[in-house]
């Protein structure tokens, strides 16, 4: 069975930082492109950031770039999103999602973590 | 700019159907897109590829009520037969080389 599992989400103040996590399991890891993607309080799904397979790629959306870095291992079937000086605009759940590089789209969605930023 | 467009909401009655929209914008007409259910308190779930020519590909264990079609610049997803666990938001989705791009959604209402 295909898993995503994120881990590191909670409540930071603003300028903070915080680091999530990515489990995968049920698929090969190392082979498919990964992203983040978010969701604000009732609001609609963001995406934040791309790694491919071997991390020769990584691209940002305008939103984040310059403070949030994203990562991953493939010996540990893990991604990681690093999230620097926080604004309470990146409050959100935070979904780590795969991507196909056979037919370049989305294909599984983790159940997300919740990011809180508030003083 | 890489943009797709949705109509906020929409609204069938049980058991009817509904056709929902995405909208490329001017110049991308031929790009894919995918479609994705977000329903109530839950994490999206892929539904399917949509290319330009109406190919697709489907996601797991998705009801074969479910369709999608392709017109110019225009992706569609057709429910059939509305259930009432098909009232969820659905985004529409695509990707250029280096970026991402979803739609703002359309929240489907089961009457």
């Amino acid at each position: 069975e295909v898993q995503l599992v994120e881990s590191g989400g909670g409540l930071v103040k603003p300028g903070e930082s915080l680091r999530l996590s990515c489990a995968g399991s049920g698929f090969t890891f190392s082979y498919y492109y990964m992203n983040w993607v978010r969701q604000a309080p009732g609001k609609g799904l963001e995406w934040v950031s791309f790694i491919s397979s071997s991390s020769s790629y990584i691209f940002y959306a305008d939103s984040v770039k310059g403070r949030f870095t994203i990562s991953r291992d493939n010996a540990k079937n893990s991604l990681y999103l690093q999230m620097n000086n926080l604004r309470a605009e990146d409050m959100a759940i935070y979904y780590c999602v795969r991507e196909t590089p056979d037919y370049n789209h989305i294909d599984f969605w983790g159940q997300g973590t919740q990011v809180f930023v508030s003083s | 700019q890489l943009v797709v467009t949705q109509s906020p909401s929409a609204s069938a009655s049980l058991g009817a159907s509904v056709k929902l929209t995405c909208t490329l914008s001017s110049g991308h007409s031929t790009y894919p897109i995918a479609w994705h259910q977000q329903q109530p308190e839950k994490g999206p779930r892929f539904l399917m590829k949509l290319n330009s020519d109406g190919s697709h590909i489907w996601g797991d264990e998705i009801p074969d009520r479910f369709s999608g079609s392709s017109s110019g610049a225009e992706r569609y997803l057709t429910i059939s037969n509305l259930q009432s666990e098909d009232e969820a938001d659905y985004y529409c989705q695509t990707w250029g080389t280096a970026i991402r791009v979803f739609g703002k959604g359309t929240k489907l209402t089961v009457l």
